[in-house]
């Protein structure tokens, strides 16, 4: 059974230009999470959604906007992009919302490493 | 921002001995989570601790939790030079639907 699948692997954009990521959650896992990864740093938290619905969304600008489809996959957008959006973008997955005691257990993908120059 | 902070950020020891993290966390919380992240790849998790447990065990990993201190511990015993990577607890607070992560241990295990 296939893991986290995301693309695309890499990606150079110009400031000011949008981009759009793609992620595939494991078979049966209904929640998406993205994260985002500056390099040396650990990952900080962009959005959640649990069938179909955001059920979370960090602290980052309405720059940032995502969505989930009814197969679960999901996309995370970034308009107008600065050179602050640089960094390794990661998809996770997982079979709940992560509200039980013990569970929100997240698999995550390879990541999208978004290079903006 | 970050949840905590980890100790020590950068650990490098000899293959065969064991190798201790630390995380430290601000708020209350419902579990305490463990990753590993190779090379800026996807993060692995590894090992899984209730906030109402004291100690864990999975193979060669050992993790501890005091609520009290709001602090976590992980050893991994006996390295091997496959065990270099970067290590990230991550917290769950109760109610919360996110992972906070802290900021990580690189660890390099020499041959």
């Amino acid at each position: 059974d296939a893991g986290v699948t995301q693309s695309p692997t890499h990606l150079i954009k110009t400031r000011g230009q949008h981009v759009t990521l793609r992620c595939s959650p494991i078979s049966g896992h209904k929640s998406v999470s993205w994260y985002q990864q500056v390099l040396g740093q650990g990952p900080q938290f962009i959005f959640q959604y649990y069938e179909k619905e955001e059920r979370g969304r960090g602290n980052f600008p309405d720059r940032f906007s995502a969505r989930q489809f009814p197969n679960y996959s999901s996309e995370l957008n970034v308009n107008a992009l600065l050179l602050g959006d640089s960094a390794l973008y990661l998809c996770a997955s997982a079979d709940r919302t992560g509200t039980s005691s013990g569970a929100n257990v997240l698999t995550f993908g390879a990541g999208s490493r978004l290079t903006v120059l | 921002s970050q949840q905590g902070e980890e100790d020590p950020q950068a650990l490098s020891i000899q293959e065969g001995e064991n190798a201790t993290m630390n995380c430290s966390y601000k708020t209350s919380i419902n579990n305490l989570q463990w990753y590993r992240q190779n090379s800026g790849r996807g993060l692995v998790h590894l090992i899984l601790i209730r906030s109402n447990e004291r100690e864990k065990h999975s193979g060669r990993l050992r993790v501890t939790l005091d609520t009290s201190k709001k602090s976590s511990s992980l050893l991994i015993t006996a390295s091997r030079a496959a065990d270099t990577a970067s290590y990230f607890c991550a917290t769950r607070d109760q109610g919360a639907q996110k992972l906070v992560f802290g900021q990580g241990t690189r660890l390099t295990i020499n041959p």
